[in-house]
């Protein structure tokens, strides 16, 4: 079975710092998805960015950078220099090919960032 | 384009009533899936639907139930409400059918609370 951990589960930090969120999968498949959703107060799920397992590549849009290691299981995401609309909760999420359209969330991450 | 829609936004039932949920992709999705989301267990897979048929199913008692409409809109039953079934019921669509693993926009979920 297939399992995504987000360690951490709030951060809280000051305006203009960096935060790096930690996620780790669990799964046997070789062909799979790694997910980044945001979900703000008002509850909506926000996507945010999709990666197969072949594509390692690191990614970097904005403010927002991914750093994706097959080799350690983990797909982290950094927020540089952080505002106070960036608070909400993220997750991470991982699609097995063999699963359809099944996410499997990990527990998420709360950010606070403070003025 | 309009994102995902979902009707009713709040919901107040009473246990052992029953509740129909609806939701609207985006305009040319045809796949849609419903996931339930509670503060003990997060995020978690219901089902997945496409050219109205069910392709994948979480773990979740009968009472749970939906259906797909030809025009790709879908809905989802609960039936003899219990207190446990409170929670924030979010629907996503994408694009294909759940074998291409094609990201998924959530909607703004609709709130269920049973009393």
């Amino acid at each position: 079975a297939q399992k995504v951990t987000q360690a951490q589960t709030e951060i809280s930090v000051v305006e203009k710092e960096d935060v790096t969120l930690d996620c780790v999968y669990e799964t046997r498949d070789t062909t799979y998805y790694l997910f980044w959703y945001k979900q703000p107060p008002s509850g909506e799920l926000v996507f945010l960015i999709r990666r197969n397992s072949f594509d390692e590549q690191n990614e970097i849009s904005g403010r927002y950078s991914w750093n994706f290691q097959k080799s350690t299981s983990s797909f982290n995401f950094t927020i540089t220099a952080s505002q106070v609309v960036d608070s909400a909760v993220y997750f991470c999420a991982l699609i097995r090919t063999a699963a359809g359209n099944k996410l499997t969330f990990g527990g998420g991450t709360r950010v606070l960032v403070k003025p | 384009k309009a994102g995902v829609t979902q009707t009713p936004r709040y919901l107040i039932k009473t246990r052992g009533q029953q509740v129909t949920l609806s939701c609207s992709p985006i305009s040319g999705h045809r796949s849609v899936s419903w996931y339930q989301q509670t503060p003990g267990q997060g995020l978690q897979f219901l089902f997945e639907y496409f050219s109205e048929t069910q392709r994948n199913k979480g773990n979740f008692p009968g009472r749970f139930s939906g259906r797909q409409f030809s025009n790709s809109r879908s809905e989802m039953n609960v039936s003899t409400l219990e207190l446990g079934d409170s929670a924030l019921y979010l629907c996503a669509s994408s694009l294909g059918p759940g074998d291409t693993q094609e990201t998924q926009y959530f909607g703004p979920g609709t709130r269920l609370l049973v009393l």
